[in-house]
Order: C-alpha cells, then sequence, then structure tokens
C-alpha cells in the first residue's frame, strides 16, 4: 500500500509565487487534513476535510487554500508565497474519529 | 477547542532505565489520545492510542501509554529505552463531537545515551 503520498519533497519559491502541494491517500479514508510543522511549535492544522467537497479551516489558514474534489486527493495551494510559511508540510489521514491518522513523508519548502 | 501540553522539551535517559513522555490534554467530553513518533526527515508514525476500556494501552516497539482521567494525563512510557528510541514524541487529542480536529503537542525530543 502507498498509504498517503505527497509531492514535492522539496521546493523553494520566490516571494509573491504561487504552487500547490500534492497530498493523495489509497485507503479511502474520509478525513484529510494539512499540518505544517516549525521548530519548537509541534504539529500546527491549517485545513481539514471530513469528505468529498466539505473543508474548513485549522489554527492557521491564512494564506493557504484547499479542496476536495475527490476522496483521494486534498492538494494545499499557497496563493502568494511569503517567507513566514517556510515550513515542512504534513498531509495526514484517518477514517474516523477514532481512527489512527497515517502521516505523508512531508514536504520541505523554503520561501525566499 | 482540544488542546495538549507536553511540558518538557528534551528528555534524556540512559539506555536501558525507564523512559516516561509526559502528556496532558484538554477537551470537551470523552478524548481520543494518541501518540505518535519522528524520526529525523520522516513523516509521524503511530504508536498507539486510548480511545475507551482499560486505562493502560499497549503499542508499537514495547511502549505503553496510561491514561489518567482525573489527571487529564496520557503519558508515554517504555520499561527499559534502546539507542533507536531516540527521536521526537507528539502527544496529540482529538474531541468525540463535531469536527474531526487532531490537535498535537509541541513534541519531545527523547535522548537515550549510550
Amino acid at each position: 500500500n502507498a498509504g498517503v503520498t505527497q509531492t514535492p519533497k522539496f521546493q523553494v519559491l520566490k516571494t509573491g509565487q504561487s504552487m500547490t502541494l500534492q497530498c493523495a491517500q489509497d485507503m479511502n479514508h474520509e478525513y484529510m487534513s494539512w499540518y505544517r510543522q516549525d521548530p519548537g511549535m509541534g504539529l500546527r492544522l491549517i485545513h481539514y476535510s471530513v469528505g468529498a467537497g466539505i473543508t474548513d479551516q485549522g489554527e492557521v489558514p491564512n494564506g493557504y487554500n484547499v479542496s476536495r474534489s475527490t476522496t483521494e486527493d486534498f492538494p494545499l495551494r499557497l496563493l502568494s508565497a511569503a517567507p513566514s510559511q517556510t515550513s515542512v508540510y504534513f498531509c495526514a489521514s484517518s477514517q474516523g474519529v477514532g481512527a489512527e491518522a497515517f502521516f505523508g513523508q512531508g514536504t520541505r519548502l523554503t520561501v525566499v | 477547542a482540544q488542546s495538549v501540553a507536553q511540558p518538557e522539551d528534551q528528555v534524556n535517559v540512559a539506555e536501558g532505565n525507564p523512559l516516561t513522555v509526559k502528556c496532558t490534554y484538554s477537551v470537551s467530553g470523552n478524548p481520543y489520545l494518541f501518540w505518535y513518533v519522528q524520526y529525523p526527515n520522516r513523516g509521524l508514525q503511530f504508536l498507539l492510542k486510548y480511545i475507551t476500556g482499560d486505562n493502560l494501552v499497549k503499542g508499537s516497539y514495547g511502549f505503553e501509554a496510561e491514561f489518567n482521567k482525573s489527571q487529564t494525563s496520557f503519558h508515554l512510557k517504555k520499561p527499559s529505552a534502546l539507542v533507536s528510541d531516540s527521536a521526537l514524541y507528539f502527544c496529540a487529542v482529538r474531541g468525540p463531537y463535531g469536527n474531526n480536529r487532531l490537535a498535537f503537542g509541541k513534541g519531545n525530543q527523547v535522548v537515550v545515551i549510550p
């Protein structure tokens, strides 16, 4: 099983550029989430989805957009990259409230 | 909103000694609690969870955790630490109502000294 696949693994952007981080899962999970990980701050929730066509904001949604047109895919869009968005981004999926989340390998993004 | 506190930034322990990583939580209703481990340059891996039932839960790699409702704690333990246990450990909580938000603590760096 591939599990949760994120692409790309590394990315360097210039301030003001836009890009999409891809996330796909093959486990037919309803719930998908995007987190960013910064030193000393743990994982902070950016956006999440409880099913196709349903998304909601997390703790730090500003500057990011998501959509969920299929169960499998949950892309994260950076609208106009800023240095403060330099971080490691993780996508996760789970099935049900009591189920553990499965994480992708992460995308290390640097905005210069 | 749910939240998690992991009070220690780093835990140092000698190989072979017991390892404890502390976690306290805040949530409305009965919690769903999780522990994850992260090795360098990797994603998070699930270790164990508490949903209901026995307060002592056992997980992967010899880890266990004890749920204490009165103290709102879910400490991770291992009887005998290995050097390979050196990693970043995250506690997470999800509430039973409404959305499926999973809130993480800041993480604890565990260093096992040979």
